[in-house]
Order: structure tokens, then sequence, then C-alpha cells
């Protein structure tokens, strides 16, 4: 079936390192990955999304590559700031392209 | 503001009620979802609607109903059949053109009693 799954539940960093969560997901059809913030008690918010015919896609301080020979999808945060500090999930569409999959989500720990 | 309001942020329920969450936006946007969070876990789609007076089935519907009259909102009701309500629930919006990015709202706690 179609799953999204991430390798680790927790992470923990120091302020000013690079963060790197990783997802691995299960449908090659899918054509669409894109990452979530949620902070505690909150929605999720967007913070960058790809398409499958791209490698990798740059925003602000965040990167995002897709490596679809292992289904693998990860999130890069440089220099990493207390405000990082929450539960990030990856989310693949669905086969029919009318919903998103989420993953358990990894929460990242920044600490000064 | 354009965005996703949900009301309420709490809300109590004794068991046996059927209870109501809504859901607006101002985004017009077509397909609207809702998803519900449990500690630790990631997000699970009860129900989506691509368009007015349609809706559809997620993984995790029993219990759950909907409906969706107007464009701007997708209440959702928790019925009595639902064994294990009490959970976070959220909603979510998209546009049906470009980018499959959905907006969430803020959520709403749900706590039976």
């Amino acid at each position: 079936g179609e799953s999204v799954g991430l390798h680790l539940p927790t992470l923990s960093v120091q302020e000013g390192d690079n963060s790197i969560i990783n997802c691995a997901y299960s449908n090659s059809a899918s054509d669409y990955f894109i990452w979530y913030k949620q902070e505690s008690g909150k929605g999720p918010q967007f913070i960058i999304d790809i398409r499958s015919n791209m490698d990798k896609r740059q925003g602000q301080r965040v990167t995002v590559l897709l490596n679809k020979t292992v289904k693998h999808l990860s999130l890069q945060i440089a220099a990493t700031q207390p405000g990082d500090s929450a539960v990030y999930f990856c989310a693949e569409n669905n086969q029919a392209g009318t919903a998103l999959i989420f993953g358990k989500g990894t929460t990242l720990s920044v600490s000064s | 503001d354009g965005g996703i309001t949900q009301s309420p942020k709490y809300l109590f329920r004794k068991e046996g009620q059927n209870v109501t969450l809504s859901c607006e936006q101002n985004l017009n946007h077509d397909a609207m979802y809702w998803y519900r969070q449990d500690p630790g876990q990631g997000l699970r789609l009860i129900y989506y609607s691509q368009i007015v007076n349609d809706f559809q089935k997620g993984d995790i519907a029993e219990g759950y109903s909907v409906s969706r009259e107007k464009k701007e909102s997708f209440p959702l009701t928790v019925t009595s059949a639902q064994k294990n309500p009490t959970a976070f629930y959220l909603c979510a919006s998209m546009g049906v053109e470009g980018d499959n990015e959905q907006f969430f709202g803020p959520g709403t706690r749900l706590t039976v009693l």
C-alpha cells in the first residue's frame, strides 16, 4: 500500500549546526513531495516542496533533495536555530493525486 | 487576511454525543480535507472534498461524517460511532490548479470525557 515513513523519530542538534531530516516513501509513481513544520498545538506550515522531475530545490535556509532511485527524500536546514524546533513531516501525493499521504514526523530539538 | 479558520480550538464531549467541528476558508480553494492527528503520530486522512456537494472517504472515515454545501465550508461531525474520538483534528484546503500545497488551519483538540 501507499506509505511514507521517516528514518528517525527524533533529532537533536546544537544551534548553528546543519540539520538533515530523512524520509523514505514507497510509491514510485508519486510526482509531488512536500515538507511541513508543525509547532506544538498548531497546524502544519508549508516549508518547501519538490516535483519528481527535480532532484533538488532550495529555499531560504532549507534544501530538499529527492532521490527517486532509492525513494528517499531529505530536508536540510542550514544554521539551525532554536525557532526551528518542531515536528517535521514529509508527505507525498496519493496515486490519484487527490490527497497527501503523511509520514509520522521527526521531532527536531535545537539547543543553544 | 486569507486563511483557514477552525472552531472551536478546544472541545469537550461526553461519550455518546455527536459533535461538529467547523472549518472555513476564504482562499477560494476547491479542495478541502480533514485529518486526525494522535500524539506522536502523523496525519491520517478522514474525508476530503474536491468540489461542492461532493466528498470522498479517506483512510479512517468510520464514525465521521461531512458535508460540503458551500465552497468555503467543510464541517466534520464526529459521531457516537467513533470509538476513540479524542484527538487533534486538522482541516486543510488546496487549489486544484498548480501546486498541490495544502494550507492548514490551527486545529481543534477534541477530548471525550
